[in-house]
């Protein structure tokens, strides 16, 4: 089993909509999420981190973690062209000093 | 405050040629970590360093290596260039939680 593992794409979504992004977990003790965006060609920029249970909302993502289901979400609310790009999720491996990265999601917002 | 800066932007070398790439990572951090990025691959963890120490590395042959400097400056080095190391080299500085914050990436392609 990958140590994280995200929704297959690629994700097209109409420019109003919400996009739905999925990642799983492998280790039971892991405590802090992140969400990346990378534009193609252009390195990956942290949009979201998330250490509790529940919702994190910031301006029109909201990342939702569930520990016990070990899945984490991320939503992009009112889908703009301009968020077209891949999602990444990231879950640090505990006392392995690493990220660990899903293989990412790439989204296309259709004008 | 300052990001994550790496240094040359884009490379191009020969097969069995060697190269360095650098990264200065963010006022304050001590943590830098490197990633490999190749359209089949993902991203691939190569090493994380702390305070001048290397406390994980990937599954990378020993051609790739690297180092960290007293003042938290970071360098790797590939020798013996093989094709199949064409990719974007990926710096990145955490602080806390593994938060890490990329640089904008060195483009390495080998002739």
């Amino acid at each position: 089993q990958k140590e994280v593992e995200q929704n297959s794409g690629p994700l097209s979504v109409p420019e109003g909509a919400i996009a739905s992004l999925n990642c799983t977990y492998s280790d039971r003790v892991s405590q802090s999420f992140f969400w990346y965006r990378q534009y193609s060609g252009k390195s990956p920029e942290l949009i979201m981190s998330i250490y509790s249970n529940g919702d994190k909302e910031d301006g029109r993502f909201t990342a939702q973690l569930n520990k016990a289901s070990q899945y984490v979400s991320l939503l992009i609310r009112d889908s703009q062209p301009s968020d077209s790009a891949t999602y990444l999720c990231a879950v640090p491996l505990p006392n392995d000093y690493k990220l660990s990265f899903g293989a990412g999601t790439t989204v296309t917002v259709r004008a | 405050k300052a990001g994550v800066t790496q240094t040359p932007r884009y490379l191009i070398k020969t097969r069995g040629q060697q190269v360095t790439l650098s990264c200065s990572p963010i006022s304050g951090h001590r943590s830098v970590s490197w990633y490999q990025q190749t359209p089949g691959q993902g991203l691939q963890f190569l090493f994380e360093y702390f305070s001048e120490t290397q406390r994980n590395k990937g599954n990378f042959p020993g051609r790739f290596s690297g180092r960290q400097f007293s003042n938290s400056r970071s360098e790797m080095n590939v020798s013996t260039l093989e094709l199949g190391d064409s990719a974007l080299y990926l710096c990145a500085s955490s602080l806390l939680h593994n938060e890490q914050f990329f640089g904008p990436g060195t483009r390495l392609t080998v002739l």
